[in-house]
């Protein structure tokens, strides 16, 4: 069974153009998650689809941050216009709908350099 | 609010050698614990969680951890590390949402 995938494993933007970074959650998993690591901090909560819904985007740090999640599978994370302070990894999640301390999978990230 | 502290960056340790992870925690609702492991130029990898039942929890790769409710804490162990096992570990709670909230992660460095 394929796991939490991510594209594009890596990406050099320069700051103000637009990058989108999709994740395809393993097959079933209702529950799909962003977050992400700017260099030498922790690991911060993004937001959470439950489906194709928003179930909390308290993480998304302004508007130039767009998710969407279109007919509950796969998502998509668009940053426009990129700045410098978004350099860093994205890594996608996913988990069944029922959780009860299920574990949540991770991708690979997508690591993000602007310049 | 909940959050977590892994009390050490790096830790450097030589082969074969145990070794101690250390993380607390805060929360004021039950929680759900969790380590996981980034392995060089990978995703993460979770070693164990820790839901309910037995404070000892045993994961993958030889690691345990225990859960201790009087101190807040939820430190991993390894009795002999190997070289594979230099990482970046990270602990993590989680309330009943299902949004994960991390440490600072701690970098084990695994000397020959």
């Amino acid at each position: 069974e394929a796991g939490v995938t991510q594209f594009p494993s890596h990406s050099v933007i320069e700051k103000g153009q637009t990058v989108t970074l999709r994740c395809d959650p393993i097959s079933g998993h209702d529950n799909l998650y962003w977050y992400r690591r700017v260099m030498g901090k922790e690991i911060k909560f993004l937001l959470h689809f439950v489906k194709e819904s928003k179930q909390d985007e308290s993480g998304m740090p302004n508007n130039r941050f767009l998710a969407e999640r279109t007919g509950g599978t796969y998502s998509t994370l668009k940053v426009q216009p990129a700045e410098l302070e978004d350099s860093g990894v994205y890594f996608c999640a996913s988990s069944p709908l029922s959780y009860s301390g299920n574990t949540i999978y991770f991708g690979e990230g997508s690591w993000l350099t602007v310049v | 609010a909940q959050s977590v502290t892994q009390l050490d960056s790096q830790v450097p340790v030589f082969e074969e050698a145990p070794v101690e992870l250390r993380c607390n925690y805060s929360s004021s609702v039950s929680v759900y614990l969790f380590w996981y492991v980034q392995y060089p130029n990978q995703g993460l990898q979770l070693l164990l969680k820790y839901l309910s039942g037995s404070t000892l929890v045993k994961g993958i790769n030889g690691f345990e951890a225990e859960f201790n409710k009087s101190q807040t804490s939820f430190h991993l162990r390894k009795p002999s590390v190997h070289i594979s096992d230099t990482a970046e570990y990270f602990c993590a709670v989680n309330g009943n949402t299902g949004k994960l909230i991390f440490g600072q992660g701690t970098t084990l460095q695994v000397k020959p």
